[in-house]
């Protein structure tokens, strides 16, 4: 079975621009998360949804939102990207019964 | 919200010893307590999780987790090179799991 997949890997952005970031939970998972994770630091929680719902988010701007797909696929979209913007973004996935969430490889976003 | 505290480190232990890894955490509602091992330039990958109170083996590691005193640990024992990465402590949170990482403790394993 196919993992957790995000696309893409690598992205370089300007300033004050916008970012849509994907992600293909394993199949038969309907919670999907979002992280950010800075270098040195754990991952931060920015989203999560469960049935296509949002069920929780962090401590995060509004520039920041997601949503998540009939297929369980979901989206992180940032607009107005700032510096610090720049980080792994990671997006778990989950059956829901608290087996824990398997995370994807990541999207590196530079934000320059 | 939610805070988890684990010791960034790094903690360098010899090869073939115990490591031993501690977490504590605010939230008097978590249920479950997730550890995972990220190897650097890696995603986080999931070693073991632990509900009830007490300890839990599997393999080389073993969870310990005290409710009451919102304390959980990971050993690891006879460390190995291999084990050299960082360890996140992940207290799950509420409905639909949503986790809360600490900033994870680095782990260096000498041969």
């Amino acid at each position: 079975d196919a993992g957790v997949t995000q696309s893409p890997t690598h992205l370089i952005k300007t300033r004050g621009q916008h970012v849509t970031l994907r992600c293909s939970p394993i199949s038969g998972h309907k919670s999907v998360s979002w992280y950010q994770q800075v270098l040195g630091q754990g991952p931060q929680f920015i989203f999560q949804y469960y049935e296509k719902e949002e069920r929780g988010r962090g401590n995060f701007p509004d520039r920041f939102s997601a949503r998540q797909f009939p297929n369980y696929s979901s989206e992180l979209n940032v607009n107005a990207l700032l510096l610090g913007d720049s980080a792994l973004y990671l997006c778990a996935s989950s059956s829901g019964s608290a087996y824990g969430y398997t995370f994807g490889s990541g999207t590196r976003l530079t934000v320059v | 919200q939610k805070e988890v505290e684990q010791n960034s480190g790094p903690l360098s232990v010899p090869e073939g010893a115990i490591a031993s890894l501690n977490c504590t955490y605010s939230d008097r509602g978590s249920q479950s307590f997730f550890w995972y091992r990220q190897y650097s330039g890696k995603s986080p990958e999931l070693i073991m999780f632990i509900y009830s109170n007490g300890d839990k083996e599997d393999g080389r590691f073993t969870a310990q987790l005290n409710k009451a005193s919102q304390y959980v640990s990971l050993l690891i024992r006879d460390s190995q090179p291999s084990d050299s990465a960082t360890y996140l402590c992940a207290p799950e949170t509420g409905n639909f799991n949503k986790f809360y990482f600490g900033s994870g403790t680095k782990l260096n394993v000498k041969p």
